[in-house]
């Protein structure tokens, strides 16, 4: 089964500095990456996506993720934090086969807090 | 094109009760999975069910079953409920042809509290 580690919990920043939320996951395949930001009382919408193609992805709001293999991981990034970033945000992983097709795992999510 | 959605998007019960969510996914996906997403444990895979079949389940009791309707949506039915199953129900649907890669999009959840 697929592991994804995010590093920290809390990430407090300051408006306009540089976001920086870990993930890490444990596969020898590298699998689809995602990232999901949820806020209060609402789903999960994604960010970003990793699907074997290139190796640092550009999401929504500025949002942009590295695919590193050899370190397994795939962290999180935007240049200049904004208030309305505020959130959970969680890092996923799928199978790109198999009998788990279908299934994502998750981490247990990073709560970014914006300071003004 | 209009996203998931969940009915209910609140619950109360009590011990012992049964309830039923359901999910409409977004026209034209086949794949519908539910998560359990509660502060201790995270966002937890429940199951999968792609035209009509359960093709993935997760690591929960009999409890918790679900099934899919022929125009793809999904209900999940939790019997005799506990306490510990109160948390967030969210649905995902997905296009999953058979060469695309797993994007699930997800509903608004349902916040199922027992009482």
């Amino acid at each position: 089964a697929q592991s994804v580690t995010q590093l920290g919990s809390h990430v407090s920043v300051s408006e306009g500095a540089l976001v920086l939320l870990r993930c890490n996951y444990s596969s020898s395949v590298p699998p689809y990456l995602f990232w999901y930001v949820q806020y209060p009382n609402q789903g999960l919408q994604l960010l970003l996506k990793y699907t074997s193609a290139a190796t640092l992805v550009k999401g929504i709001n500025g949002f942009e993720a590295e695919f590193k293999k050899s370190e397994t991981s795939f962290h999180l990034t935007k240049p200049s934090a904004h208030m309305s970033d505020a959130a959970e945000y969680f890092c996923a992983v799928s199978d790109q086969g198999g009998s788990t097709l279908g299934r994502l795992y998750f981490g247990r999510g990073t709560q970014l807090t914006v300071w003004p | 094109k209009a996203g998931v959605t969940q009915t209910p998007r609140y619950l109360i019960k009590t011990r012992g009760q049964q309830v039923t969510l359901s999910c409409s996914p977004i026209s034209g996906h086949r794949s519908v999975s539910w998560y359990q997403q509660t502060p201790g444990q995270g966002l937890q895979f429940l199951f999968e069910y792609f035209s009509e079949t359960q093709r993935n389940k997760g690591n929960f009791p009999g409890r918790f079953s679900g099934r899919q309707f022929s125009n793809s949506r999904s209900e999940m039915n939790v019997s005799t409920l506990e306490l510990g199953d109160s948390a967030l129900y969210l649905c995902a649907s997905s296009l999953e042809g058979i060469s695309s890669y797993n994007e699930q999009f997800f509903g608004p959840g349902t916040r199922l509290t027992v009482l």
